[in-house]
């Protein structure tokens, strides 16, 4: 069955700070990853996405995701944090093969804090 | 959230009320999705439309309806069969064409639903 797993429901960094967001998946076959963010009582936004080719994926708000197929993990970094990255973030994945109208499978989220 | 309305934005419902959820996107995207998000449960998928007058449930489709009778819109109603229905309720949109695994999904800013 298809899953993705956010091991942390919440990190906390400094500003400035580098940040690292953990993801991991489980699918059948190839996996399309995709990060969003959410902020309160909003909808979600599109970071960044891989499909194919190279493993460092870059995205926006200086935003960049590894993708490790050995590890099956994608986890989301940024090398200095704001203040105004504080939000709710989603990884997602979608199984090359799946039959089911290409559905999202969403992780849990985790709730990323940043301060001063 | 450009291009995806959804309306309305707070909406609550009388025990043993239908309740419809309008979303309207003008990017003339082919697929269409319905969210649920529930604290700590991430997003799951509802029903979902690839194309117009054709519709999939997805993994909590009951005590849902939905109808795509046009392009741009993709009503969603929460039934009196619904008996959990207190969420936050999100809509989504992608390109079709025979690479929509790859294709982004963007979200409306999303309607809160609460019981009375």
């Amino acid at each position: 069955a298809q899953s993705v797993a956010q091991p942390e429901d919440q990190v906390n960094v400094a500003e400035g700070n580098p940040l690292t967001v953990k993801c991991t998946y489980s699918v059948s076959g190839n996996p399309y990853l995709f990060w969003y963010v959410q902020y309160p009582n909003r909808g979600l936004q599109f970071l960044l996405k891989y499909i194919t080719g190279d493993n460092l994926v870059k995205g926006s708000y200086g935003f960049e995701a590894e993708f490790n197929k050995s590890q099956t993990s994608f986890h989301l970094k940024k090398p200095s944090a704001l203040v105004s990255d504080s939000a709710l973030y989603f990884c997602a994945v979608r199984d090359e093969g799946d039959n089911q109208g290409g559905k999202l499978i969403f992780g849990q989220g985790t709730e990323l804090s940043v301060k001063p | 959230d450009g291009g995806i309305t959804q309306s309305p934005k707070y909406l609550f419902r009388k025990e043993g009320q239908n309740v419809t959820l309008s979303c309207e996107q003008n990017l003339n995207h082919d697929a269409m999705y319905w969210y649920r998000q529930d604290p700590g449960q991430g997003l799951r998928l509802i029903y979902y439309s690839q194309i117009v007058n054709d519709f999939q449930k997805g993994d909590i489709a009951e005590g849902y309806s939905v109808s795509r009778e046009k392009k741009e819109s993709f009503p969603l109603t929460v039934t009196s069969a619904q008996k959990n229905p207190t969420a936050f309720y999100l809509c989504a949109s992608s390109m079709g064409g025979s690479g929509y695994k790859r294709n982004i999904q963007y979200f409306g800013a999303g309607t809160r639903l609460s019981v009375l």
